[in-house]
């Protein structure tokens, strides 16, 4: 079964500086896709960024980035200019490509990014 | 675009009690499904649809009950609440067949707490 593992509970940085979120997953899959969602204190599911495991390349949308390492089954989360509206609850999460594994969203336990003026 | 509603937005039960919480789209996604969060666990599949009439279980589905008569509508059912269904509730719902990395989309969530 597939596992996704995120294993800082909880992050800080200050307001314009870099931080990396951590994720780990476990699958015997190749193909797949990545994910990583925010929730901010609304509660609000928002989708950051997201990664096709076939595609090398790693995916960016604008101050949001990953470093996509398939080998290592490492998909951590860049966010470079921190800004106050980045505080949230991140989520890591897998998708497999086929049969009934499509159908599943598998979350991780998230990271809390507080952001320090 | 509506987007993804979900009703009610809190709730409280006694134990013993049912009841339905609402989930509706407007984008003619083909798949919904719902998810329970809670605290140090993230978010958990209950259960989903991959369109009207076909339902099936996810992780953790003990205790609650779905149909889909529509494409629109995805109800799931608490059959008689107990504390440990105390949680956050999301229904989301995703377009473009089973294949691609379609973004899924998110209720604003229910609050529920049984007594």
């Amino acid at each position: 079964a597939q596992t996704v593992t995120q294993s800082q509970p909880e992050m800080s940085v200050q307001e314009a500086e870099t931080v990396t979120l951590s994720c780990t997953y476990d699958t015997s899959e190749s193909d797949y896709y990545l994910f990583w969602y925010k929730q901010p204190p609304s509660r609000q599911m928002i989708l950051v960024i997201r990664q096709e495991a076939y595609k090398q390349q790693n995916a960016t949308e604008n101050r949001f980035s990953v470093n996509f390492q398939k080998a290592a089954k490492s998909f951590s989360l860049k966010i470079s200019d921190s800004q106050l509206g980045d505080a949230a609850m991140y989520f890591c999460a897998y998708r497999g490509l086929y049969g009934g594994a499509t159908n599943k969203l598998i979350f991780g336990t998230g990271t809390l990014l507080a952001v320090q003026p | 675009n509506a987007g993804v509603t979900q009703t009610p937005k809190f709730q409280v039960l006694k134990t013993g009690q049912s009841m339905t919480l609402q989930c509706a789209q407007d984008m003619n996604h083909e798949y919904m499904s719902w998810y329970r969060q809670d605290p140090g666990m993230g978010l958990r599949l209950i259960h989903y649809s991959v369109g009207a009439g076909i339902t099936d279980q996810g992780e953790v589905p003990n205790g609650y009950n779905v149909s889909r008569s529509t494409t629109e509508d995805f109800p799931l059912r608490l059959l008689s609440a107990a504390p440990s269904q105390t949680s956050v509730y999301f229904c989301a719902s995703r377009g473009g067949g089973t294949g691609g990395p379609n973004e899924q989309f998110f209720g604003p969530g229910t609050r529920l707490t049984v007594l």
